[in-house]
């Protein structure tokens, strides 16, 4: 059973706020992964992990940043939020070999439904 | 980024029914293919991790196929239940995506009772 958690589910915000998305994992995975998904589009990758200190940059621009200061935590950090933030954002994590080598699978949380007013 | 394309977009299908869907990938460099089921509310979870080409995976009564060479793969259901209504993901990836995933947009299967 996977233990990741992602916490708000839901934020309504006004445009101009910061916001945090937090997410933490329990099973001490070194790998850990922020997806975006916009209403009836894909998951696309905007942010991941390969350890403490380690972040890099996925395929999809965002103007979020993120950090991972210990290996179960990877908080993912809006500035100043607008409508076009407004996405449902999903926080995974692995283990071991990388997913897209072939290596071990991704665990999701419950993913945060972020709408910017 | 790889082009992913997943059909049908949706499906609605009787309990006791089966079914298949498609995913399909540039051929060319591939490495590697996951499957996901999201079922609304919940958290996607994985179904299979596939590499080689002929492939076959099996979970229950969910079974999938791979062919790198074309450049697809297969998700079979066989005998669907209503808790089998869910998003089902592909999500390949090849030597050129510094080994990340990249997300098709799913198919939606719907079972009626």
């Amino acid at each position: 059973e996977a233990d990741i958690y992602q916490t708000p589910r839901y934020l309504v915000i006004g445009t101009g706020k910061k916001i945090t998305l937090e997410c933490s994992q329990t099973m001490g995975h070194d790998k850990m992964y922020w997806y975006q998904q916009d209403p009836g589009m894909e998951l696309h990758l905007i942010h991941y992990s390969y350890g403490v200190n380690s972040t890099e940059k996925g395929d999809l621009s965002s103007e979020s940043t993120v950090s991972r200061i210990r290996t179960e935590h990877f908080p993912l950090t809006l500035e100043s939020a607008r409508p076009s933030h407004t996405s449902q954002y999903l926080c995974a994590s692995s283990e071991g070999r990388d997913p897209g080598w072939g290596g071990e699978k991704l665990f999701f949380g419950s993913g945060t439904q972020l709408s910017v007013l | 980024i790889l082009n992913v394309e997943q059909s049908p977009q949706s499906l609605h299908v009787q309990e006791g029914d089966s079914t298949n869907f498609t995913c399909s990938f540039p051929s060319s460099n591939f490495y590697a293919l996951h499957w996901y089921r999201w079922e609304t509310a919940k958290s996607p979870e994985a179904l299979f991790v596939m590499t080689l080409n002929g492939d076959e995976k099996k979970k229950g009564r969910i079974s999938a196929t791979l062919n790198t060479k074309e450049g697809y793969s297969y998700l079979y259901i066989k005998g669907s239940q209503p808790e089998d209504s869910a998003t089902y993901l592909c999500a390949p990836s090849d030597w050129g995506s510094a080994r990340q995933l990249t997300f098709g947009s799913g198919t939606q299967l719907t079972v009626l009772p």
